[in-house]
């Protein structure tokens, strides 16, 4: 079955510092793997896709992450932290569209 | 607004009361999801739609679940006899299979309350 880690469900870092959120990943085959935003009282936000291709890839506002085929992991980074990332984050797997699996969810604090 | 939108944002309901949410989703999205969220977890997929086909259904959709999304365009999902552990944010994303595969865009949801 698929399955989503992310290990960590608190990270702290100081405003301007980089930040780094850890997801690991179970899945058969190739899959597809999201990063997710979601702030209080919104929806849940894309911020970046891996699909294929460059194993570095770019986001939304500043973030990126890196696939890592060996690892199984898509850690989410950004090299300044802003006090306004400061939001819950969701690492995403995905079987060829048709199984979208969410990991726990990293609560990110970025502090002033 | 073109975004994914859900209706209503709140619903409180006694339990054995049905309940049913609408979905529209970004016009022209081929696809439509529907997902559970409770509180301090990740959603959780239920079922979604390719057009007007039902492709997937989760072991989390009991009997008393249905969704339909009769043209292809808006979704409706129906809780009969809810019970208080159907309580949880109910959450609508759409897709689109243009141009290859690509990212779910995901509505507000609609929080479900059952006393």
């Amino acid at each position: 079955a698929q399955s989503v880690a992310q290990p960590e469900d608190q990270v702290n870092v100081a405003e301007g510092n980089p930040l780094t959120v850890k997801c690991t990943y179970s899945v058969s085959g190739n899959p597809y793997l999201f990063w997710y935003v979601q702030y209080p009282n919104r929806g849940l936000q894309f911020l970046l896709k891996y699909i294929t291709g460059d194993n570095l890839v770019k986001g939304s506002y500043g973030f990126e992450a890196e696939f890592n085929k060996s690892q199984t992991s898509f850690h989410l980074k950004k090299p300044s932290a802003l006090v306004s990332d400061s939001a819950l984050y969701f690492c995403v797997a995905d079987d060829y569209g048709q199984n979208f699996v969410f990991g726990p969810g990293t609560r990110l604090s970025v502090l002033p | 607004d073109t975004g994914v939108s859900q209706d209503p944002r709140h619903k409180i309901t006694k339990r054995g009361q049905n309940v049913t949410f609408r979905c529209d989703p970004i016009s022209e999205h081929n696809r439509l999801y529907w997902y559970r969220q409770t509180l301090g977890q990740g959603p959780e997929f239920l079922t979604y739609f390719q057009n007007e086909a039902q492709l997937e259904k989760s072991r989390l959709l009991s009997d008393r679940f249905s969704a339909e999304r009769p043209k292809g365009s808006f979704s409706t999902l129906e809780i009969q006899r809810t019970e208080q552990g159907d309580s949880a944010m109910y959450l609508c994303a759409s897709s689109t299979l243009a141009g290859g595969y690509n990212e779910q865009f995901f509505g507000p949801g609609t929080r479900l309350t059952v006393l």
